[in-house]
């Protein structure tokens, strides 16, 4: 079965970089049409999506804060890397990775997600 | 605020019927296929239960259905069961430069 867990810092300062692991099983970032993808959601608040990358290492990124991510994958460890420069407090949220589908463009497997605090 | 309108709350009774709006542009629902719904219970991740506007997911009762008409998609609960209170996220692929936008999310209360 398919499973992701997410894995970094759960507190970062301001002005910091976030790094977070996205480490998946039950399927291959090799494979054609695969992508695994990053969403977060603050506290009580909506999910908005960040990046992606796809099989072919094709990557998306959210227009509004493409400038401050940056989106990696190991196969050879089955890890996702996003890392997000310069935190701000407004970013604190609940990080999750899931995995996508070429052909329907939807998260179909997520991770449990971590909460990232951002205070000094 | 979110790319799609989605209303803040909705309710209804067991065994009744509710549908949740989402509102997005030509830019997104508008102009393609790939709408999909996510249900969330508190404190729990996103669970995917419609794609492609109409698709459900293996395991995904046919209590659930989605629709679209123009820029508008549709959530659709059928013979509502206490186990479907919890939020509600729709999502539509906007474009190759903009891969998913969500809406605010809508909580659904059984009442």
């Amino acid at each position: 079965q398919i499973t992701l867990k997410e894995s970094g810092p759960t507190l970062v300062k301001p002005t910091q970089t976030l790094t977070l692991t996205c480490t998946y099983s039950g399927f291959s970032l090799s494979a054609s049409g695969v992508g695994v993808g990053w969403i977060r959601q603050p506290p009580g608040k909506a999910l908005e999506w960040l990046a992606l990358i796809y099989w072919s290492d094709d990557k998306r990124y959210s227009p509004s804060l493409r400038s401050r991510l940056t989106i990696t994958k190991d196969t050879s460890k089955n890890q996702v890397v996003l890392r997000m420069t310069n935190m701000d407090p407004v970013d604190t949220a609940t990080y999750s990775c899931a995995h996508s589908r070429y052909s329907t463009k939807d998260f179909d497997y997520w991770g449990q997600g971590i909460l990232v605090t951002v205070s000094s | 605020q979110s790319a799609l309108t989605q209303p803040p709350s909705t309710s209804g009774s067991p065994g009744q019927s509710v549908t949740i709006s989402c509102t997005g542009t030509s830019s997104d629902i508008g102009n393609y296929n790939y709408v999909s719904w996510y249900q969330q219970h508190p404190g729990k991740a996103p669970k995917l239960i419609i794609y492609g506007v109409t698709k459900r997911p293996s395991g995904v009762p046919d209590r659930f259905s989605g629709s679209k008409s123009g820029n508008t998609a549709s959530l659709t609960v059928s013979g509502l069961q206490a186990e479907d209170e919890a939020d509600y996220y729709c999502s539509s692929y906007a474009g190759s430069d903009n891969f998913a936008v969500f809406g605010g999310g809508t909580k659904l209360t059984v009442l």
